[in-house]
């Protein structure tokens, strides 16, 4: 079944401790991307990635770090969380023909909570 | 910059009645338009998209949105809402010249089917 997953769905964390969230998609996209979504704001990309080491910054990168050795994968990373960062996180892929990039493929989300 | 706005936070409808989504759209060139739903707990599934052509567009589930471009809208529309399709709304706009196609996507509408 084609998919994007996402691990831990759900995290309860404190302050200042690293933190990753794997996502993992087997439709052999070369295109991913994280979002956070926040009541009222919609959905934020944090990073992208075009292809295997290829990352760039979306609209709010700040306290976040993303990496893309693998094409299946990209894990986003908090190095020191911080309350402002609870949130739901989703991760997406889509196929990407040259610049054009197709309808984005979700996943289940992954809920956040630093105290 | 793009934005999307959706001016309905909250829309509350019978089963049966029909329903209008509004979305409004800024971006400078032709844009790339997204609907997409997301049910409780789940990630985002998309509804439909408008790329280019006919600017009525059909989608799963039975809905379909207009593209006017005068009025720089891309509003959702079904004609006899089900109870399954209580659920939160998200119009986006994708940057077709961006190579990263970055999605802005609207605060979201949360639809709510009365019996």
């Amino acid at each position: 079944e084609a998919q994007v997953t996402q691990n831990p769905r759900y995290l309860i964390t404190v302050t200042g401790k690293k933190l990753t969230v794997t996502c993992s998609q087997n439709m052999n996209h070369e295109y991913m991307s994280w979002y956070r979504q926040d009541p009222g704001l919609g959905l934020r990309q944090i990073y992208y990635s075009m292809n295997v080491e290829v990352t760039d910054k979306g609209d709010v990168p700040e306290g976040y770090k993303v990496s893309r050795k693998e094409k299946r994968n990209f894990p986003l990373i908090l190095e020191s969380p911080s309350p402002n960062q609870t949130s739901l996180y989703f991760c997406a892929s889509s196929l990407s023909m040259g610049h054009l990039t197709y309808e984005q493929y979700f996943g289940p989300g992954t809920r956040l909570t630093v105290t | 910059a793009q934005s999307v706005t959706q001016p309905d936070i909250h829309i509350t409808v019978s089963e049966g009645a029909s329903l209008e989504l509004r979305c409004n759209y800024s971006y400078g060139a032709t844009p790339y338009l997204f609907w997409y739903v997301q049910s409780p707990g789940q990630g985002l599934q998309l509804l439909l998209k408008y790329f280019s052509g006919d600017t009525l567009v059909q989608g799963i589930k039975g809905f379909e949105a207009e593209f006017k471009r005068s009025q720089s809208s891309f509003n959702l529309r079904k004609p006899s809402v089900h109870w399954s399709d209580a659920a939160e709304y998200f119009c986006a706009v994708g940057d077709g010249d961006n190579a990263g196609n970055m999605l802005t996507f609207g605060g979201g509408t949360r639809l709510m089917v009365k019996p």
